[in-house]
């Protein structure tokens, strides 16, 4: 079955810096790409998603690259701020016939 | 909208009582989703309903879990008997169709067996 990795468990950046979180996938049929981002005591929120035909979209301060040959996607977040500091999760899917398959979570710390 | 509704927000209870989850969906959604959240294992999907079906509870750890549907809008989590390794945080998420699109989270439930 699916499997996602997610890389690292835990990011630290100076506020103002780039984050940047990486996920890689195991089978290739997967065609969806979520980002949730978990802040302290609520549940995940959706904040950015991509389709197998595409392979870059935006968002204001966040991005996420799709590369289908590596089977890795990519979250980037630029010009980071304090708010930014939660719990990111990455998921895939094959399909609305299947469930999401979620990585372990980055924990992103903004340093003042 | 209020969002997803969840209660209790936390609940501590005894080894061997009884449980139960509620949570709310939002209006006109017709997709259901049940998580369970921890350090050790993280987020996982322990069931998944569609117009009130279950769709895929091969997540459900036991069968001391069950989930029901009464209604379109409304969704229960219970655990019978509880036990310590139950403790975790449970999440209820809907969606507008499936589950290829965007899953709106509740704040959780805290769950502490003692």
């Amino acid at each position: 079955g699916e499997n996602v990795e997610q890389h690292p468990s835990t990011l630290s950046v100076q506020e103002g810096d780039s984050a940047v979180i990486k996920c890689t996938y195991s089978d290739s049929a997967s065609n969806y790409f979520p980002w949730y981002k978990q802040e302290l005591g609520k549940g995940p929120q959706l904040i950015i998603d991509i389709r197998s035909n595409v392979g870059e979209k935006k968002d204001q301060r966040i991005a996420v690259t799709l590369n289908k040959t590596a089977k890795h996607f990519s979250l980037h977040i630029t010009e980071t701020q304090p708010e930014d500091s939660a719990v990111y999760f990455c998921a895939a899917s094959k399909g609305s016939n299947y469930q999401l398959i979620w990585g372990a979570g980055t924990k992103l710390i903004i340093k003042p | 909208d209020a969002g997803v509704i969840q209660s209790p927000r936390h609940e501590v209870t005894e080894m061997g009582q009884e449980v139960t989850l509620r949570c709310k969906l939002i209006s006109g959604h017709n997709s259901l989703f049940w998580y369970r959240q921890t350090m050790m294992r993280g987020l996982e999907l322990l069931i998944y309903f569609n117009n009130n079906v279950p769709i895929d509870d091969s997540g459900m750890p036991e069968d001391r879990f069950s989930a029901k549907m009464p209604n379109a809008s409304f969704s229960t989590l219970k655990i019978q008997p509880s036990e310590p390794r139950d403790s975790a945080v449970y999440f209820c998420a809907s969606s507008l169709s499936d589950r290829n699109v965007e899953q709106y989270f509740g704040p959780g439930t805290r769950l502490t067996v003692t």
